[in-house]
């Protein structure tokens, strides 16, 4: 699986705006870029995912790079709720290893009141 | 709705004995996986199933077996416990093995091995 960037922890205020970057330079064209987020003492939870295009949810938004070498988790209002570590993960479409997660160490998100 | 569940949550065992952590989804999702997370490792598959009958090792395999006789169960039995198998195990389902499928986990089993 190519391999993901992401900064160890960010620091945000409740309710403003976060933006989780995530680098992937060596993402290829038939890679998804997932995001997962897991709280405190609980499993994995889905947030989100793209090919190219940018992408919205009722939890967050999606930002993918043109050259799709690097993507940002946009947050729009930061909750107490939102504490976690956020894994942002590549899944081959095409390849023998699609069925899986690979995990790397993630980004600790801490939000101050 | 039940979703994805695991048992026990928490379990104490000694070493070398049995242990087995159950897993049962109701979705009727075809892939089942089986991870571990460790302090300074993150996650790990263990173990997946693409459909009943049909499981393959993950990236630590060594000291677990798994079985899938019914779609909606995924068993994995550590057969004989050691304390580097001290972990948190997450079990989780997708429909299918497509990349653009989401990933759901259940809450996990904390295993300690004394």
């Amino acid at each position: 699986d190519a391999k993901t960037t992401q900064p160890n922890s960010m620091e945000s205020n409740e309710e403003e705006p976060v933006h989780l970057p995530c680098n992937h330079s060596t993402i290829s064209g038939t890679d998804y870029i997932h995001w997962y987020r897991q709280l405190p003492s609980q499993g994995p939870e889905y947030v989100i995912h793209g090919l190219t295009s940018n992408v919205n949810n009722r939890m967050a938004s999606l930002a993918i790079a043109e050259d799709r070498k690097s993507s940002t988790l946009i947050l729009h209002r930061a909750t107490l709720r939102d504490a976690a570590v956020y894994y942002c993960i590549l899944r081959d479409e095409g390849g023998g290893s699609n069925y899986k997660l690979t995990f790397g160490k993630g980004t600790l998100l801490t939000v101050n009141p | 709705d039940a979703g994805i569940t695991q048992s026990p949550r928490y379990k104490i065992t000694e070493t070398g004995r049995q242990v087995t952590l159950m897993c049962h989804q109701t979705w009727s999702h075809s892939y089942m996986f089986w991870y571990r997370q460790d302090l300074g490792h993150g996650l790990r598959l263990i173990y997946y199933s693409a459909a009943a009958d049909i499981t393959d090792k993950g990236e630590v395999p060594d000291g677990y077996v798994v079985s899938r006789s019914k779609t909606e169960n995924f068993p994995l039995t550590l057969e004989s416990a050691t304390r580097s198998q001290t972990s948190v195990y997450f079990c989780a389902s997708s429909k299918t093995g497509n990349s653009g499928n989401t990933i759901y986990f259940g809450e996990g089993s904390w295993l300690t091995v004394v």
